[in-house]
């Protein structure tokens, strides 16, 4: 059974950082891309960013450009998502989800919670 | 990159139908044929249930399809059942291998 855990979020000030983290397991990690994607409360969803099964390629939604990175371990079976320079408006439910042939996101985490409050 | 657009909200009768439809432009839907479709219930993950445009994932009962013309997705729900009311969310590729979503649809069975 696939299963995607989502851990790293919480309270945080305005301008700091935090490593959100997505643990897989239950497939070939390292034949997946990996999307996160996020979901400010009470809005819809955003995409984030995405990285090829082998760290080829990384792509950033406008909203991630310059201040999020995203990164894996293939032998963890774990995609990391790296927040910078953190605003109120980046307050949102991170998920992470896998990737199929580029074409749509096939497992869902449960997401975690991040807030950015003073 | 914007969001492609979608109703706010949509209703019906249970064993009615409803259709949801996802408006882009030739930088993502009308380019492609990589649309999918997620259903999300409050406070849970969102949930494929159509992939490729009109494709069913395992398990996702026939009572959803998909479809496209140009720059419009739509997904049809038919047979309305009060476990349908939830959130849809369209979803496309884009030109910049980046991707976009819909806005959502918060769909209501009356």
């Amino acid at each position: 059974q696939v299963q995607l855990v989502e851990s790293g979020g919480g309270m945080v000030q305005p301008g700091k950082s935090l490593r959100l983290s997505c643990a897989v397991s239950g497939l070939k990690f390292r034949n997946y891309g990996m999307h996160w994607v996020r979901q400010a409360p009470g809005k819809g969803l955003e995409w984030v960013s995405f990285i090829r099964h082998d760290d080829s390629n990384r792509w950033y939604g406008d909203s991630a450009k310059g201040r999020f990175t995203v990164s894996r371990d293939n032998s963890r079976n774990m995609v990391f998502l790296q927040l910078t320079s953190l605003r109120a408006e980046d307050s949102a439910v991170y998920y992470c989800a896998t990737d199929r042939d580029d074409h749509y996101f096939d497992h869902w985490g449960q997401g975690t919670l991040v807030t950015v409050s003073s | 990159q914007s969001a492609l657009t979608q109703p706010a909200s949509v209703s019906g009768s249970p064993g009615q139908s409803i259709a949801i439809s996802c408006t882009g432009t030739g930088s993502d839907l009308g380019d492609y044929k990589y649309v999918s479709w997620y259903q999300q219930h409050p406070g849970k993950a969102p949930k494929l249930i159509i992939y490729d445009v009109s494709n069913r994932p395992s398990g996702v009962s026939d009572r959803f399809s998909g479809s496209k013309s140009g720059n419009t997705a739509s997904l049809t729900i038919s047979g309305l059942q009060a476990e349908d009311e939830a959130n849809y969310y369209c979803l496309s590729y884009t030109t910049t291998n980046t991707r976009v979503f819909g806005g959502g649809t918060r769909l209501t069975v009356l």
